[in-house]
């Protein structure tokens, strides 16, 4: 089945720590994208890339950080900089340019204790 | 500069009722794309339709159909004879063709379908 995995699905960390978010594709997507949505709010673009090494950061790219080595991979790492990591992260891929259709991973929500 | 608006936070209606999701956008281009998108309660968001800014027309899927109307900057999405499975959270969102490969997204709206 082609589509957009992310791990873990719950991730608790605690104050200081960095954390490494998974997202993988199968659907040979050139596009990648990071959002973060926080509770009654819609989704706000940290990180994209259109193509591999290569990437741009969003509109809250403060305390986070990507790499595009593969095709098929965009790891999101969350720093200890980031000052209110608690949020649900969702990963989408699309065909390559912004006005493509993005499709979405399942999300995981992220706890700082 | 782009934006979308979803100025209804949470609607209510009972099972086999007709809603209207609105979603009002800001664009200065006329090359654009509208969404929709549904998020259930396990959280991912799920794909429903896009349309271009040069295709006017009414489009019906199902109980679904969405309403897209340039002269009021609109595109609002009705679910005819509403089930429990259509609770969730639905986002409209605006992309702009050739500018920041982005897409903007309102803040949704939580539909709750009492059985």
């Amino acid at each position: 089945d082609g589509g957009i995995t992310q791990s873990p699905k719950y991730l608790f960390r605690k104050e200081g720590q960095n954390v490494t978010l998974s997202c993988e594709q199968n659907l040979n997507h050139d596009a990648m994208y990071w959002y973060r949505q926080d509770p009654g709010q819609g989704l706000r673009l940290i990180y994209y890339s259109q193509i591999v090494n290569d990437f741009q950061k969003g509109d809250i790219a403060e305390g986070y950080s990507v790499s595009r080595e593969k095709k098929e991979s965009f790891p999101l790492t969350v720093t200890s900089a980031q000052k209110n990591p608690t949020a649900f992260y969702l990963c989408a891929s699309s065909g390559g340019t912004g006005t493509d259709t993005q499709y979405f991973g399942p999300g995981t929500r992220l706890t700082v204790l | 500069a782009q934006k979308v608006t979803q100025a209804q936070t949470e609607i209510s209606v009972v099972e086999k009722e007709d809603v209207t999701l609105d979603c009002v956008y800001e664009t200065r281009d006329t090359t654009y794309y509208l969404f929709w998108y549904k998020q259930p309660p396990s959280g991912e968001l799920v794909f429903l339709i896009r349309r271009n800014s040069f295709d006017e027309q009414n489009e019906i899927s199902g109980r679904y159909s969405w309403n897209f109307q340039k002269s009021t900057s609109s595109f609002n999405f009705t679910i005819t004879a509403s089930q429990v499975v259509d609770s969730a959270v639905y986002f409209c969102a605006l992309s702009e063709a050739g500018r920041d490969d982005k897409i903007i997204f309102g803040k949704g709206t939580r539909l709750h379908i009492l059985p």
